[in-house]
């Protein structure tokens, strides 16, 4: 029930395209929604995030899809660069749980050139 | 404004001996969450400090433990390690107790020969 459930694994896309990476909870406890982008050997840093009572959600070239009914939602980054070649992180968190985040397994993205 | 600083940056230790690790949060953040990131996988949540007392805790033995300071700067410490403890931990820091927003350390590298 704690589960967050991320998809792709990876994900190749060419530079200028769109990259969709998607995930999927169970726990209707969930409130909040943050994405995370992870280089090799660094933190997670927060990119986005979204909470239920909105359906969308965009800060630059990234925008949060969420749809409540599915319990699902997804980021897209338009315009893809190579310097967005990282791994993405999903994540939910409720207060019920002392709002520690649930990690998707993230999707490593490459974006070429 | 100083962000999250986590100390050391790798760590090399043998089976059954015991380490601890550091952070300092973010300026002023009272919250400090401790993940253990395996390599490949999604950050894994530990436990949680505010204001020096724990305040939640993950699916970890009683072998890791932690501890707050009044400055919100924060220790984990694991005893008697594993080999499956080697991982990247990562510290987070929250603007205040129950605060969902989430800011990353750099980690500590922790490998178990």
């Amino acid at each position: 029930q704690q589960q967050v459930k991320q998809s792709p694994q990876s994900l190749i896309v060419q530079k200028g395209g769109i990259s969709i990476i998607n995930c999927a909870y169970e726990n209707t406890a969930f409130d909040y929604f943050p994405w995370y982008q992870q280089f090799p050997g660094k933190g997670p840093a927060l990119l986005i995030a979204i909470r239920p009572d909105v359906s969308e959600k965009k800060e630059g070239r990234f925008t949060i899809s969420f749809n409540k009914s599915a319990k699902q939602f997804s980021l897209h980054i338009m315009d893809s660069q190579p310097g967005d070649s990282a791994t993405y992180f999903c994540a939910a968190s409720t207060p019920e749980y002392g709002n520690k985040l649930v990690f998707g397994a993230g999707t490593i993205l490459r974006v070429k050139s | 404004e100083t962000g999250v600083t986590q100390s050391p940056t790798h760590l090399i230790k043998t089976r059954g001996q015991q380490v601890t690790l550091r952070c300092s949060s973010q300026s002023g953040h009272n919250t400090v969450s401790w993940y253990q990131q395996a390599l490949g996988q999604g950050p894994q949540f530990i436990f949680q400090y505010y204001r020096e007392e724990e305040n939640g805790r993950g699916n970890f033995p009683p072998r890791f433990s932690g501890l707050q300071f009044p400055n919100y700067s924060s220790e984990l410490n694991v005893n008697a390690l594993e080999l499956d403890d080697s991982a990247l931990y990562l510290c987070a820091s929250s603007p205040r107790g129950g605060s969902d927003e989430q800011f990353f350390g750099p980690g500590t590298r922790l490998t178990v020969l």
